[in-house]
């Protein structure tokens, strides 16, 4: 069965530092989400794309994060700067886009900001 | 979209059925019922979804009142590997398609020997 794959499933960065969390969400999938969840809270919703541009966007999601689809298979998620507040794990998801179809998410990466 | 209600937690003895309950009294006529749970820090993983009907699948089934204001999810025969955050998400896909998963804090199920 295809699966949302996510890379790395773990990244340590310095405070400061920009980090990308790449994800391939299954291939004939149209939409394309990243989620984020911290340590013992839930899990939140940050950032949703279509056709090469984001659909909506959460608070959370400020000028510190990016979204790209650079290939046409990958997805990634950017942090420019990152803050110790940035410590979660990040989740990437997709649908197909039809009719109320299921998201389906990756594994994960867990993002540890020192 | 509309908010839900769910139990803290439950739990079920192994081989029995596990209903979990899930209020959605708000619910409008175009957003769908679904349902993920979430296994200690995985990905959260798409169970089973409705709009109006009950529906079957190989890991579980839903069933939504005739009004649509709650849905059961139904583990037919639990296993030890069911235990797990379950969460109920009501959502409409915009323009047909794109809609964002609102997660609440959900049910923990744990499933005994």
């Amino acid at each position: 069965e295809p699966e949302v794959t996510q890379t790395p499933s773990h990244q340590v960065t310095q405070m400061g530092q920009e980090v990308i969390l790449r994800c391939v969400p299954i291939s004939n999938h149209l939409y394309f989400y990243w989620y984020r969840q911290i340590l013992g809270q839930k899990v939140e919703f940050l950032v949703s794309f279509y056709n090469n541009e984001i659909s909506e966007k959460s608070e959370i999601f400020d000028d510190q994060f990016s979204v790209e689809r650079p290939d046409g298979s990958n997805f990634t998620l950017k942090i420019r700067s990152t803050k110790l507040e940035d410590s979660a794990m990040y989740f990437c998801a997709s649908t197909v886009g039809q009719g109320g179809q299921p998201q389906h998410f990756g594994d994960g990466t867990r993002l540890s900001i020192l | 979209d509309a908010k839900t209600t769910q139990p803290p937690s439950m739990d079920c003895a192994e081989g029995r059925a596990a209903n979990l309950p899930c209020n959605h009294s708000t619910i409008s006529g175009n957003e769908y019922v679904y349902w993920y749970r979430q296994i200690h820090s995985q990905g959260p993983q798409y169970i089973i979804h409705g709009l109006k009907n009950n529906e079957t699948n190989e890991m579980a089934s839903l069933i939504i009142t005739e009004d649509r204001k709650s849905s059961t999810l139904i583990l037919p025969h639990a296993t030890l590997r069911d235990t797990a955050v379950y969460y109920c998400i009501v959502s409409f896909p915009r323009g047909g398609s794109n809609y964002k998963l609102t997660f609440g804090k959900g049910t923990l199920l744990t499933v005994n020997p």
